[in-house]
């Protein structure tokens, strides 16, 4: 079956730091990868995806790539921000049915320090 | 637009007792899931919906029932509450095929004592 792996945490940065969380996954076809990010008392919400191969994902300063040869997208910031802090997921959606299943990695907790 | 809302965002139940967590999207989304996470497991699926009056199974159905009578609705049930269905419930939904963004909902908080 489907499955993600997400580098496991948690991780504390300073503020400004570089950021990368590292995703990688097991699944048939041609799947779609998603970060999403959950901040206190909040549900998922969706930060960047990537539908094929060689796509790049990008919203607020970060980025993933959609790496097909090393089956990763891993996720990276430049300069991370205390507002930064939260828990992120990497999300693959199964390719082989129609019902738009999501697999979910098991989370990476980042804290920023000012 | 409110997008995703559950209700309740809390609850605590007895062991055996019932209850049933509301899921409502207003965004005429085709496909609604249900999930729970657990500290460290992630997002695991409990069951989902492709349209009105239909539900799957998820990875952990067991112990919850589901019913999907109007679109914009999805319910979750359970008929006897466990102490190991202590968790947080999550809904989402999405307009449909795999590379559509889900939408969440806030969480709904349960504890069976």
């Amino acid at each position: 079956g489907n499955s993600v792996t997400q580098m496991e945490g948690p991780v504390t940065l300073s503020e400004e730091a570089f950021l990368t969380i590292n995703c990688t996954y097991t699944a048939t076809g041609y799947p779609s990868l998603f970060w999403y990010v959950q901040y206190p008392g909040e549900g998922l919400q969706l930060l960047l995806k990537a539908t094929k191969a060689d796509d790049k994902g990008s919203n607020k300063g970060f980025e993933a790539t959609y790496r097909k040869e090393t089956t990763s997208f891993h996720l990276e910031k430049g300069s991370v921000q205390v507002s930064d802090s939260a828990v992120y997921f990497c999300a693959l959606s199964d390719s082989n049915t129609n019902a738009g299943k999501s697999t979910f990695g098991d989370g990476t907790t980042l804290t920023v320090k000012p | 637009n409110a997008g995703v809302t559950q209700t309740p965002k809390f609850r605590v139940l007895k062991t055996g007792q019932s209850m049933t967590l509301l899921c409502a999207q207003d965004m005429n989304h085709e496909y609604m899931y249900w999930y729970r996470q657990d500290p460290g497991m992630g997002l695991r699926l409990i069951h989902y919906s492709v349209g009105e009056g239909t539900t799957a199974k998820g990875e952990v159905p067991d112990g919850y029932n589901v019913s999907r009578l109007k679109k914009q609705n999805f319910l979750l049930g359970l008929e006897s509450a466990a102490p190991s269905q202590t968790s947080v419930y999550f809904c989402a939904s999405t307009e449909g095929g795999n590379t559509d963004t889900q939408y969440f909902g806030p969480g709904t908080r349960l504890t069976v004592l």
